[in-house]
């Protein structure tokens, strides 16, 4: 059973860069898809973007190119960056599996709260 | 503001039928698939229901879903206790070219 496991620093002051790593554990990792979603404190979910096995990528253009999604195939891991963070950054980021074909997201990380204070 | 628009919040008693709406546009919904999510507070959102009505091994059959042109739903029948969750539509939005989701509906179980 695929499970995704995630860490990264928790708490950064604005114009800092946020860092995150998702670990896969069981399963292919390079038939899929591995994408990113975050959820500001009380509100709804919102995609932040995806990489392919090969490395392709694909964000959502709201983040206007602050956000660099990559890939450690040597590792099953995959990894967020996100540039010159704002209060308005503040969420809980979640990895999750991408199933293209049927698309999807199954199963996801367990989230990691990022708080952008200074 | 979401792409997808949901109702902020649906109750029903136990053993009742519950349906959630889901929004959206021909740009998502009425051309792509719909999957929903339930979120249980503190942790992390579940796919409950994928292309539109298939559930996943371990989804109970009281979750169905639905889709008619650019409106998607989402039904509990039979609803339980430990149905008190958020519930989230998404779709892949041709627009946008990436994934759109719903705001959310809280569901309360009197």
């Amino acid at each position: 059973q695929v499970q995704l496991q995630q860490w990264g620093a928790g708490l950064l002051k604005p114009s800092e860069t946020l860092s995150l790593t998702c670990a896969v554990y069981g399963g292919s990792f390079s038939d899929y898809f591995w994408g990113w979603i975050r959820q500001p404190p009380g509100k709804g979910l919102e995609w932040i973007g995806e990489i392919n096995h090969s490395g392709g990528t694909h964000y959502n253009p709201s983040l206007k190119s602050r956000g660099t999604i990559s890939l450690d195939t040597s590792k099953n891991q995959f990894s967020l960056r996100l540039r010159s963070v704002t209060a308005a950054d503040t969420a809980v980021y979640y990895c999750a599996r991408e199933h293209r074909g049927v698309n999807r997201f199954d199963p996801w990380g367990q989230g990691t709260l990022v708080t952008v204070s200074s | 503001q979401s792409v997808l628009t949901q109702p902020p919040s649906a109750s029903g008693t136990p053993g009742q039928r519950v349906t959630i709406s889901c929004s959206g546009s021909s740009s998502n919904i009425g051309s792509k698939t719909v999957n929903w999510y339930q979120q249980v507070p503190g942790t992390a959102p579940k796919l409950l229901i994928y292309s539109i009505n298939q559930r996943p091994s371990g989804v109970p059959d009281r979750f169905s879903g639905s889709k008619s042109g650019t409106s998607a739903s989402l039904a509990i029948s039979g609803l339980q206790s430990e149905d008190e969750a958020d519930y989230y539509c998404a779709a892949w939005d041709e627009s946008l070219n990436g994934w759109v989701f719903g705001g959310g509906t809280k569901v309360t179980v009197l």
